[in-house]
């Protein structure tokens, strides 16, 4: 059956450093991965969109990358700040999105 | 402009009852979708349509009904509510397929 794993439930960071946060997926063949943030209490706001023939693609102080050989995308942010603490979540498109059950991201101070 | 806009925000509802969640999307988006999300389970989609007219089973349609009459609404039927059916229940649109999702507030159904 078809498996999205998102690394870990929570990831707890200092400001300052560089977030990576990974989503591996099995038994499946997305043409698109797209990566979203979920604040509590409200709905997931689109973040980046990459295509199965793109290997990376930024905006600002984010990162990702795609690799279909390895079923792996790896999401960075960059110099991260208080204000990144969300839950973030990937997903896989061919159609029908499929989402992963998120990693909850830290930022300390 | 509103964007996606879902009524009701909260509901309870007894096992049995049966319930309309409305979404309505004012970006003239072709595609619409309707998501439940449930702790660590993350979003699971139930329908989507990918336009007036159509719609289509995703994840987990068992014990809910759509309908896509007109282009901006999406509806989503409980007909008979069971306790599994408690969820936040999030509507999304996008102009087609590869595209972002936008995503509406969401409800939040408690069947007791």
């Amino acid at each position: 059956s078809q498996k999205i794993e998102q690394n870990s439930e929570a990831l707890n960071i200092q400001e300052g450093k560089t977030a990576t946060l990974t989503c591996n997926y099995t038994n499946y063949s997305p043409a698109y991965l797209q990566w979203y943030r979920q604040d509590p209490g409200r709905g997931p706001v689109f973040l980046l969109l990459i295509r199965e023939n793109e290997k990376e693609k930024r905006k600002e102080r984010l990162k990702v990358t795609f690799d279909t050989t390895l079923k792996q995308s790896l999401f960075h942010i960059t110099a991260s700040q208080p204000a990144d603490s969300a839950t973030y979540l990937c997903a896989l498109d061919r159609g029908d999105m499929r989402f992963g059950a998120g990693t909850r991201l830290t930022v300390k101070p | 402009n509103a964007g996606v806009t879902q009524t009701p925000k909260f509901r309870v509802l007894k096992t049995g009852q049966s319930m309309t969640l409305l979404c309505a999307q004012d970006m003239n988006h072709e595609y619409m979708y309707w998501y439940r999300q449930d702790p660590g389970m993350g979003l699971r989609l139930i329908h989507y349509s990918v336009g007036e007219g159509t719609t289509a089973k995703g994840e987990v349609p068992d014990g809910y009904n759509v309908s896509r009459l007109k282009k901006q609404n999406f509806l989503l039927g409980l007909e008979s509510a069971a306790p599994s059916q408690t969820s936040v229940y999030f509507c999304a649109s996008s102009y087609s397929f590869g595209n972002e999702q936008f995503f509406g507030p969401g409800t939040r159904l408690t069947v007791l």
